[in-house]
């Protein structure tokens, strides 16, 4: 079974900030990975799909990048709005996610 | 617009039962898998369950194999998630998911609100 290990788990940031979230796969997943953002109350959002490919209505501040077993989701500039949990997800076999990091307010 | 509304959530008895809906709209709901994933309260997102466009295949999570079983009718554009011997670990926020996807890389694109499972005596 693959496994997914996110880190860190918990990140506090100031809006304006450059926030860098790894997610680490324990076998390789080619770019089968995707990025939800989940905010209390709300339903799961999708970012990025494929590793790198930002879904629909997404803004370009979210970035997503690697491949095999490393990757990274990027906020380029944290608005105030993107204090969330992140995902990641694998869909290689059968879906998997990762435990999260939750990006709070410093 | 796509639309997920999922329903049947409730109180229920540890070794009691309950049957989840998923009612989609907006979308050609016979070519899209389905998939189950709950949030226990506190915790991550886990996922539950897959079912592929026309019924033939069904996957679920080791925690819930035996126990739980999906299924849609493409008739009325509803997946169903059938829980039995619920246990007080299964106590969760449970999702419904439309998957897509982009050559061989598949994600959930769209989701439910959810509905609330609560076991308990």
């Amino acid at each position: 079974e693959i496994v997914l290990t996110q880190s860190p788990g918990t990140l506090s940031v100031s809006p304006g900030e450059r926030v860098t979230l790894s997610c680490r796969a324990s076998q390789s997943i080619n770019s089968n990975l995707a990025w939800y953002q989940h905010k209390p109350g709300q339903s799961p959002r999708l970012l990025i799909h494929g590793a790198s490919t930002r879904a629909t209505g997404i803004p370009a501040r979210f970035s997503g990048s690697g491949s095999g077993t490393e990757f990274t989701l990027t906020i380029s500039s944290l608005e105030s709005e993107d204090f969330a949990v992140y995902y990641c997800q694998q869909n290689l076999n059968w879906p998997l996610f990762g435990g999260g990091t939750k990006v709070e307010s410093k | 617009d796509v639309q997920l509304v999922e329903s049947g959530g409730g109180l229920v008895q540890p070794g009691g039962s309950l049957r989840l809906s998923c009612a989609a709209s907006g979308f050609a709901f016979n070519q899209h898998w389905i998939h189950w994933v709950r949030q226990v309260p506190g915790k991550g997102l886990e996922w539950v369950s897959r079912i592929d466009s026309d019924a033939s295949s069904a996957v679920y999570a080791d925690s819930v194999k035996g126990r739980f079983t999906i299924s849609r009718d493409n008739a009325k554009n509803t997946a169903y998630l059938q829980m039995n011997n619920l246990r007080v670990e299964d106590m969760a926020l449970y999702y419904c998911g439309r998957e897509e996807c982009s050559g061989i890389n598949c994600f959930i694109d769209h989701w439910g609100q959810g509905t609330r499972v609560t076991v308990s005596s």
